[in-house]
This record gives structure tokens, C-alpha cells and sequence, in this order.
């Protein structure tokens, strides 16, 4: 069935560092891509997406392109800043809205 | 904006007692998750509505749990009995109708659930 792998963590970095979340699929059809991301205590929220190969998605200085040859949809941004410490979620939806998350990688920032 | 609703926040229950959730989504959106997330993995799915009717609870413990969206809205969730293992955060999430499938789902705070 579809799948998503994401690195594992913890990810710790400094304030204003590079940061790269690595995200691979196995899917049947062409998914969504999603990341999504949840803070202490709350729920998630979506972040980026792209319905389809080679779309970038974007938001708050994050991006992620779909990369179909590759099966992947790596999370980037430029520099990190300490209000970006949460958990991201890298998730796959198919033809029956079935989303498949992946174990969620923890990014702490310090000053 | 609007949100997904859900209550309580917080439940602590002892084991063996019943307990409910209550999920509210984006108004207008047909399809209705809810969605079990144990503490350091991602969520997985429990069960799914189209409007009223159930389209996937493949993955419910029917022995204890139930769901239901008897006027294709609000949902509400329930262990009976609960188990120590069922101590996780329960999402509920929505997303608008739409042929095809592949919609962004849009997640509420989530009930915290402590089984002692």
C-alpha cells in the first residue's frame, strides 16, 4: 500500500541555519503532497502541498518540491529561525482521500 | 478562518470506563476523520465519512470503539471500555467534498485521552 518515509530525528540546528527534511513515497497513482506541521500540545497544520510532479509548494519561507522521478518531497528553508521548533509530517494522499502520514521528524532551534 | 472544532481538550479516565469525543468540522465540508496518534508517530487513520456514511473504519477496534455523524455534520467518538493502550491524542479532521480524492485535510486541536 502507499507509504511515506521521513528522516528520523531529533533535528537540532542554530538560529538562521539551513534545514533539510528529507520525505521518500511509494505510491500507486499520482498522490498529493503534503507537509504538515504540530506544535506542543495542538493539532496539525497544514503547511505545503503540491497536487502534482515537479509543483513546488511554499509557505513562511518553507518549500518542497515534488520530485515523481525520485518519489520524494523534501522539506526545505533557508534559515530557521526558533519559533520553527515542532514536529513535520510528511503525508501522501491517494485517489479515496485515504492520507498516509509519515513518524514525524523533531526540529528544535536554538538561539 | 474557520476551524475544526473538537472537545474536551484534555480527558483523563480510568480504565474500563466509557468515553466520548466530539468533533465539529469546517462547515460545508462532507468528508469527516477521525484519527488516532500515539505519542512520537504520525497519525493513523480510524475511521472516515462521506456526509453520514461510514466510507472506511477498516481500522476501528469495533469491540470497543464506535463513531458516529448521524446528520452528515458533528461526530462523536467513543471507547467502551478503555484500556490503558488507548491512552494517545485523538484528531478529528475535514475536508470539502471533491471527485478524484487527494484533498488537503484540515486537522482540529485534538483530544488528549490518559488512560490510568
Amino acid at each position: 500500500g502507499d507509504s511515506v518515509t521521513q528522516m528520523e530525528g531529533p533535528v537540532t540546528l542554530s538560529e538562521e541555519a539551513f534545514l533539510t527534511i528529507n520525505c521518500t513515497y511509494t505510491a500507486t497513482g499520482y498522490p498529493s503532497l503534503f507537509w504538515y506541521v504540530q506544535y506542543p500540545g495542538e493539532g496539525l497544520q497544514l503547511l505545503l502541498k503540491a497536487t502534482k510532479a515537479d509543483d513546488k509548494g511554499s509557505n513562511k519561507g518553507f518549500e518542497a518540491t515534488y520530485r515523481k522521478e525520485t518519489t520524494s518531497f523534501h522539506l526545505e528553508k533557508g534559515s530557521v529561525q526558533v519559533s520553527d521548533s515542532a514536529v513535520y509530517f510528511c503525508a501522501l494522499s491517494g485517489g479515496n482521500n485515504d492520507m498516509r502520514f509519515g513518524a514525524g521528524t523533531r526540529l528544535t532551534v536554538k538561539p | 478562518e474557520a476551524e475544526v472544532a473538537q472537545s474536551p481538550r484534555y480527558k483523563i479516565t480510568e480504565k474500563s470506563q466509557a468515553v466520548a469525543f466530539w468533533c465539529d468540522p469546517i462547515s460545508g465540508h462532507a468528508t469527516l476523520y477521525w484519527y488516532r496518534q500515539i505519542l512520537g508517530q504520525g497519525p493513523e487513520l480510524l475511521v472516515q465519512f462521506q456526509d453520514e456514511s461510514v466510507v472506511d473504519d477498516s481500522q476501528l477496534p469495533k469491540d470497543r470503539f464506535s463513531a458516529e455523524r448521524l446528520k452528515g455534520v458533528d461526530s462523536t467518538l467513543k471507547i467502551q471500555p478503555a484500556e490503558l493502550g488507548d491512552s494517545a491524542m485523538y484528531l478529528c479532521a475535514s475536508s470539502p467534498r471533491g471527485g478524484g480524492g487527494r484533498e488537503t485535510q484540515y486537522f482540529g486541536p485534538g483530544t488528549r485521552l490518559l488512560v490510568l
